[in-house]
């Protein structure tokens, strides 16, 4: 089945030890997200890929940074981890960019954990 | 400031009863609109998406929402929940808007089932 797939499901850091997550997808869709998700807290968009086309949130910290080496992965690399970036990192992908006309696929997650 | 308003935190109900999910939202013009699902330590699934037409829309595991322009409102509903319903649902709105697919979440709705 054509999927969305997030390694590892759980992460555990040190606090400031750089760490990378990983996502990749069958679907071959053109673009990616990555979303935090604090604890019974919305998933609040950090970043998308639109095919080669980076797109920042304005409000994301510039510890976080992100890679798309090729359609099918996509990297969320956070530089020195915080305690307050312990999170559920989710990984979406849709289509294309269409108004919201495309659904977003999303993995199961990453859990990190900063001691 | 667009914004998605879901009033109620957590809700119990039993297994076989009605359920009613509320989400509201500001938007300056109508957004596309969707539900999704969360299981404990899983990523979001869609339950279903509004875009335009019939303002009744019916979505996986039972599950239909009513768009109400007047109300500014996507209620989520199922007329007879069973144990596995229990999760979080999360209502979004995307712009209609050919250039983005940004969502935007609400902060979510725990259900609990009991038997």
């Amino acid at each position: 089945d054509a999927m969305v797939i997030q390694n590892p499901r759980y992460q555990v850091t040190q606090f400031g030890k750089p760490v990378t997550l990983s996502c990749s997808q069958t679907l071959n869709h053109n673009v990616m997200y990555w979303y935090q998700q604090k604890s019974s807290q919305a998933p609040k968009l950090l970043f998308h890929y639109y095919d080669k086309d980076f797109n920042n949130e304005a409000d994301t910290p510039d510890n976080f940074q992100s890679r798309r080496p090729n359609t099918s992965f996509c990297f969320l690399d956070i530089r020195s981890p915080g305690l307050g970036d312990a999170a559920m990192y989710l990984c979406a992908t849709s289509r294309a960019r269409g108004g919201g006309l495309n659904e977003q696929f999303f993995g199961p997650g990453t859990r990190l954990t900063v001691l | 400031a667009q914004s998605v308003t879901q009033p109620d935190i957590h809700i119990t109900v039993s297994e076989g009863a009605s359920l009613e999910l509320r989400c509201n939202y500001s938007y300056g013009a109508t957004p596309y609109l969707f539900w999704y699902v969360q299981s404990p330590g899983q990523g979001l699934q869609l339950l279903l998406k509004y875009f335009s037409g019939d303002t009744l829309v019916q979505g996986i595991k039972g599950f239909e929402a009513e768009f109400k322009r007047s109300q500014s409102s996507f209620n989520l509903r199922k007329p007879s929940v069973h144990w596995s319903d229990a999760a979080e649902y999360f209502c979004a709105v995307g712009p209609p808007s050919y250039n983005t697919d940004k969502l935007i979440f609400g902060t979510g709705t725990r259900l609990q089932v009991f038997p």
